[in-house]
């Protein structure tokens, strides 16, 4: 089973600061099958980035995705209000053939 | 634009079956990977299986003996059965769209409650 691990759990910044959210992989997966999405509260998740790095349609460019192998990573350039949301990463091919990361809090 | 929506009882006893659908428009099921994720009260996301347009199935192996997943093309709906449930199914389930290997459409999410 591929196990992806998220971390930090929670991420405590202020409008305008950077955020780095990190994804690590038990085993190497292609960056070609790892996602990012974004969920606030009461709603359903959002697709970010897919493919390890580029950005889905409509996602704003302060969000960038890169990484390979074991360890990616999402980055908001500079944090907005709606931003302050919680993160999961995903991973296709492995078994389960769908497996997500516990996810990353931003939180104000 | 595509849409999805689910629907199903927002209440299930314990021990018995689960049964949620999702309606598809703007999209054709007959091509894609239909999925269908949950996630509990509080806590992260499980994916639980797709159909293919071919109906092929993929299922998580922690729920494989208990899930039943199904497409019905004259519809546009694509359904899940979840057997002998327990109060650790309840969660909110959400469909989505894969046409690669992300999900790029979801499904708002309906919450199912497992209690007698």
């Amino acid at each position: 089973e591929v196990v992806l691990t998220q971390s930090p759990g929670t991420l405590s910044l202020s409008p305008g600061e950077r955020a780095t959210l990190s994804c690590r992989a038990s085993q190497s997966i292609s960056s070609t099958y790892l996602a990012w999405y974004q969920q606030k509260p009461g709603q359903a998740p959002r697709l970010l980035i897919y493919g390890a790095s580029s950005r889905a349609t409509g996602t704003p460019d302060r969000f960038s995705g890169s990484g390979s192998g074991t360890d990616f990573t999402l980055t908001i350039s500079r944090l907005e209000s709606e931003d302050f949301a919680v993160y999961f990463c995903q991973q296709y091919g492995g078994s389960p053939r769908v497996t997500f990361g516990g996810g990353t809090k931003v939180e104000i | 634009q595509v849409h999805l929506q689910e629907s199903g009882p927002g209440l299930v006893k314990p021990s018995e079956t689960l049964s949620l659908t999702c309606t598809v428009s703007g999209d054709s099921i007959t091509h894609g990977y239909w999925n269908w994720v949950r996630q509990p009260p509080g806590k992260g996301l499980e994916w639980i299986g797709y159909i293919y347009s071919t109906a092929s199935t993929s299922e998580n192996p922690s729920l494989e003996s208990r899930i039943l997943i199904s497409l019905d093309s004259s519809k546009n709906q694509f359904s899940l059965k979840l057997r002998y449930v327990t109060a650790a199914d309840t969660a909110v389930y959400f469909c989505a769209r894969a046409t690669s290997t992300f999900m790029d459409v979801w499904g708002k999410g309906t919450t199912v409650t497992v209690s007698s």
